[in-house]
């Protein structure tokens, strides 16, 4: 069946450097994953999102990378924060309703 | 504007007893989501109210949960009786609804259950 899924569960970063969170998928057909960051104690936020017609995809201190020949999409964390500490998912909208499918989730962790 | 509203926060109960979890929406958003994640697991897709209508309960688990949203307001979604399986955190969502386009749903903080 279709799946959004991590690969690493926990990633520990220290303040400052880079954080990239991978995610694979198996449909190919799909074509919008969106990136959620959830804080403790909050619901996932939205983060940023691309369409299969990209590559990449910019935002602030963010940006996400396409990979369709392998099913594979990674979020990257300029100059991880202490704020940036959460688990990260990926998701995908589907049929027309648009409930999202997830994957399982990635924990950050940064160190000072 | 206000966000995603959930009651309660948090919700310990034992099993065979009944739980009513509340959610709502952003005013004005008719779609209506509810998702919950179990312990170590994803975040999964339980039901999609458009307006007072379920859209898709494909994701309900059983016939121990009943949700609702008379008057396409807020929403309620009961488990009864509740199962120990059934701890997790539930999460609920809205979003415009704008023809077919997607657009972005915004979550409540979610609401923590553990059945004893």
């Amino acid at each position: 069946g279709e799946s959004v899924g991590l690969h690493l569960p926990t990633l520990s970063v220290q303040e400052g450097d880079n954080s990239i969170i991978n995610c694979a998928y198996s449909n190919s057909a799909s074509d919008y994953f969106i990136w959620y960051k959830q804080e403790s104690g909050k619901g996932p936020q939205f983060i940023i999102d691309i369409r299969s017609n990209m590559d990449k995809r910019q935002g602030q201190r963010v940006t996400v990378l396409l990979n369709k020949t392998v099913k594979h999409l990674s979020l990257q964390i300029a100059a991880t924060q202490p704020g940036d500490s959460a688990v990260y998912f990926c998701a995908e909208p589907l049929a027309a309703g648009n409930k999202l499918t997830f994957g399982g989730g990635t924990r950050v962790l940064v160190k000072p | 504007e206000a966000g995603v509203t959930q009651f309660p926060s948090h919700s310990v109960i034992e099993k065979g007893q009944t739980v009513t979890l509340r959610c709502d929406p952003i005013s004005g958003h008719d779609n209506l989501y509810w998702y919950r994640r179990v312990m170590g697991k994803e975040i999964k897709f339980l039901l999609h109210f458009v307006k007072e209508s379920k859209q898709d309960e494909s994701g309900m688990p059983n016939n121990r949960f009943l949700a609702e949203r008379t008057g396409g307001t807020y929403s309620t979604l009961k488990v009864q009786p509740a199962e120990l399986e059934d701890s997790g955190v539930y999460f609920c969502a809205s979003s415009k609804r704008v023809g077919g386009a997607v657009h972005e749903q915004f979550f409540g903080p979610g609401t923590r259950l553990t059945v004893l």
